[in-house]
């Protein structure tokens, strides 16, 4: 089957420590974006990318870092300078298509607690 | 102000209550619109997309007024299922296909 997914579902960091979440799709889609979640928030766009080797900061990007090399994979490293990660991470991809409703379908998303 | 907005609610209604969700966004060049549904700690799941012309899926109804830019969803016959938080969702246009959020509406539908 088709789909998105994310690893790993809940994850504990010390304070200090880096840590990378994974996210995996075989969707064969181009787009690929990662949301952090608060409680009783909407979603706030990290970074995203839209062709292999290449990616752009969304608007809450400082403190994170990603790679492209791989189509089918986006991880996203939490740094230690992120100073409040706890967090719902969420990532997502869509096709790519100008003038088109392109929906983003997402994992199941990773909870980011740091202890 | 931010760039897609939602009441936060809670809406609480009534099973088989009729509920309207609107949401305004401030780009006015947005090319494209979803509402998405989310449960208590679960992904976002798309609930239908948002042509200019309206379109209805079932018991739901959504809405777009380009001039005024808001979208709307209506829910008819709510059913306890329907209890979950409603996504506003636009696209920036460009080549960028970048999907900006609201904050999302909480529907408590009531037996």
């Amino acid at each position: 089957d088709g789909g998105i997914t994310q690893s790993p579902k809940y994850l504990f960091r010390k304070e200090g420590q880096n840590v990378t979440l994974s996210c995996e799709q075989n969707l064969n889609h181009d787009a690929m974006y990662w949301y952090r979640q608060d409680p009783g928030q909407g979603l706030r766009l990290i970074y995203y990318s839209q062709i292999v080797n290449d990616f752009q900061k969304g608007d809450i990007a400082e403190g994170y870092s990603v790679s492209r090399e791989k189509k089918e994979s986006f991880p996203l490293t939490v740094t230690s300078a992120q100073k409040n990660p706890t967090a719902f991470y969420l990532c997502a991809s869509s096709i790519l298509r100008v003038g088109v409703n392109t929906e983003a379908f997402f994992g199941q998303g990773t909870r980011l607690t740091v202890v | 102000r931010k760039e897609v907005e939602q009441d936060p609610g809670p809406f609480n209604v009534p099973e088989g209550a009729t509920v309207a969700f609107n949401c305004t966004y401030s780009n006015s060049a947005s090319q494209s619109f979803f509402w998405y549904r989310q449960d208590c700690r679960k992904e976002p799941k798309l609930l239908m997309s948002v042509y200019s012309s309206g379109n209805e899926d079932g018991r739901f109804t959504a809405q777009l007024n380009r001039a005024s830019q808001y979208i709307s969803l209506l829910i008819r016959d709510s059913k306890l299922s329907d209890s979950a938080t409603y996504l506003c969702v636009v696209n920036r246009g460009g080549a960028t296909n970048k999907l900006i959020f609201g904050t999302g509406t909480l529907l408590a539908v009531q037996p």
